[in-house]
């Protein structure tokens, strides 16, 4: 159980364009959804919290107009990187936490972003 | 100061050791802890999950959590080779299950 998928899993894009990456919790309903981003050997930096139907809460220094996050259902949430520029290219990750593991996040297999 | 420190690595050790894996905090809020393992190019793996001070025990793996001394650890028994990776820790902060992630330890554990 709790498995978290996220599609696609690599894209490439010419800059200036926009991407969109869907973060899905195949069995499960994520009440709250988080999006990271993870440079080359490093951590995990925390983006946005977004819990189903409410406005995605930014952490300081994330764009809110650039990464647009939509968290329409307890399945799905979206992440789309606007106008995206060479330096926007990371692995970005979803995670998903749920009613029953409070404070347990699962996360999915992220997607690799090359922005040319 | 960092709200988590973790050594980078990397740790080679080999197949059949013991490892050491650990985490200082700077925050006495933090009250849940986990330790997540990421291959290359996947997504981190919740390993181990910890309330408050004490042990837990899973297989071949030990959480360990000194709240006195702000310290994290975890033990791998009879590491093996699929055991290389990138061990993350995490502690939880604030009402939004907030993650605040260590730098990530790289494993590496050869035949």
């Amino acid at each position: 159980g709790a498995v978290v998928s996220q599609h696609p899993s690599w894209v490439i894009c010419k800059s200036g364009t926009s991407v969109k990456i869907e973060c899905r919790s195949l069995d499960f309903q994520a009440t709250t959804m988080f999006w990271y981003r993870q440079f080359p050997k490093q951590s995990l930096m925390l983006m946005a919290t977004s819990n189903e139907g409410s406005k995605a809460t930014y952490e300081q220094g994330v764009e809110k107009d650039k990464f647009l996050i939509n968290h329409a259902s307890l399945t799905l949430s979206t992440l789309t990187v606007t106008s995206a520029h060479p330096e926007d290219s990371s692995f970005y990750i979803c995670s998903a936490s749920g009613l029953a593991g409070v404070n347990e996040q699962f996360f999915g297999p992220g997607t690799r972003l090359t922005v040319l | 100061q960092k709200e988590v420190e973790q050594d980078p690595g990397p740790l080679s050790v080999p197949e059949g050791a013991i490892v050491s894996l650990n985490c200082t905090y700077s925050n006495s809020a933090f009250q849940y802890f986990m330790w997540y393992r990421q291959y290359s190019r996947k997504g981190p793996e919740l390993l181990m999950y910890t309330y408050s001070s004490g042990n837990k025990e899973d297989g071949r793996f030990t959480a360990q959590v000194d709240k006195s001394s702000k310290y994290i650890s975890l033990f791998i028994r009879d590491s093996q080779p699929s055991d290389s990776a990138t061990y993350l820790c995490a502690m939880v902060s604030g009402g939004y299950n907030k993650l605040i992630f260590g730098a990530g330890t790289r494993l590496a554990v050869h035949p």
